[in-house]
């Protein structure tokens, strides 16, 4: 039930653009993203619900695929700021919502 | 307004000794969730709770782990007998929801625990 991502590790420079993918061998009813920073807890960013939305924060967005199950994440013009570890975590249903995350995709901004 | 409270932020025990976790959500949040952190991993869901009621216990491992939530507010979440393994971070989260919607989970600092 864990969603996965990929990839694993991404190592960028300031201004490069990332995506991180999150998927799901179950029908999702929302997806979340999260960023933990060494040491500190988990932040929010967004949560995107079933229908097929998109949504920006800043320069990062993110979409939400249901047919797919799947989310991506996407990072533009990357600042030193967006390093850290991103963790998407998912809900099946809108009942006694379950929040399972995924494995994890490093980040690392270079000057 | 204030953030999710846990405590303590560090434990160091022998395995085998016992331990206990405890968190105080935001104000008004009905769901609390206890997420075990092993270093390198995502958070693994332990416990959820919506109000007093556990919502999902399926991973916590019951012969040693042990959690309540106090009149729909605090909660405690404690390990008799600790293992090696029980090495991690627990993270408390809160949140907002009734289950009606989705809503963001706001996460407390966490508790680094080494068992030795």
């Amino acid at each position: 039930q864990q969603p996965v991502q990929s990839p694993q590790a991404v190592i960028l420079r300031e201004g490069e653009d990332a995506v991180i993918n999150c998927s799901s061998s179950k029908a999702l009813y929302s997806v979340h993203w999260y960023r933990q920073k060494h040491g500190e807890a988990p932040v929010f960013l967004m949560i995107l619900l079933k229908g097929g939305e998109q949504k920006g924060h800043d320069k990062i967005s993110a979409s939400f695929n249901e047919k797919k199950q799947q989310s991506s994440l996407y990072l533009t013009a990357s600042q030193l700021s967006y390093s850290g570890t991103y963790f998407c975590g998912t809900e099946i249903n809108n009942a006694g919502n379950m929040l399972t995350f995924g494995g994890g995709t490093r980040l690392m901004v270079k000057p | 307004e204030a953030g999710v409270a846990q405590s303590p932020r560090y434990k160091i025990i022998e395995k085998r000794q016992s331990v206990a976790f405890w968190c105080n959500p935001i104000s008004g949040h009905a769901t609390l969730y206890w997420y075990q952190q092993i270093l390198g991993q995502g958070p693994k869901l332990l416990i959820q709770f919506q109000n007093n009621g556990v919502v999902d216990d399926s991973q916590l491992p019951k012969d040693r782990f042990s959690a309540e939530r106090l009149k729909g507010v605090d909660s405690t979440l404690k390990i008799q007998p600790a293992k090696l393994e029980d090495s991690a971070v627990y993270l408390c989260a809160s949140s907002l929801d009734w289950g009606l919607t989705s809503t963001e989970a706001f996460f407390g600092q966490g508790t680094r625990l080494t068992v030795v």
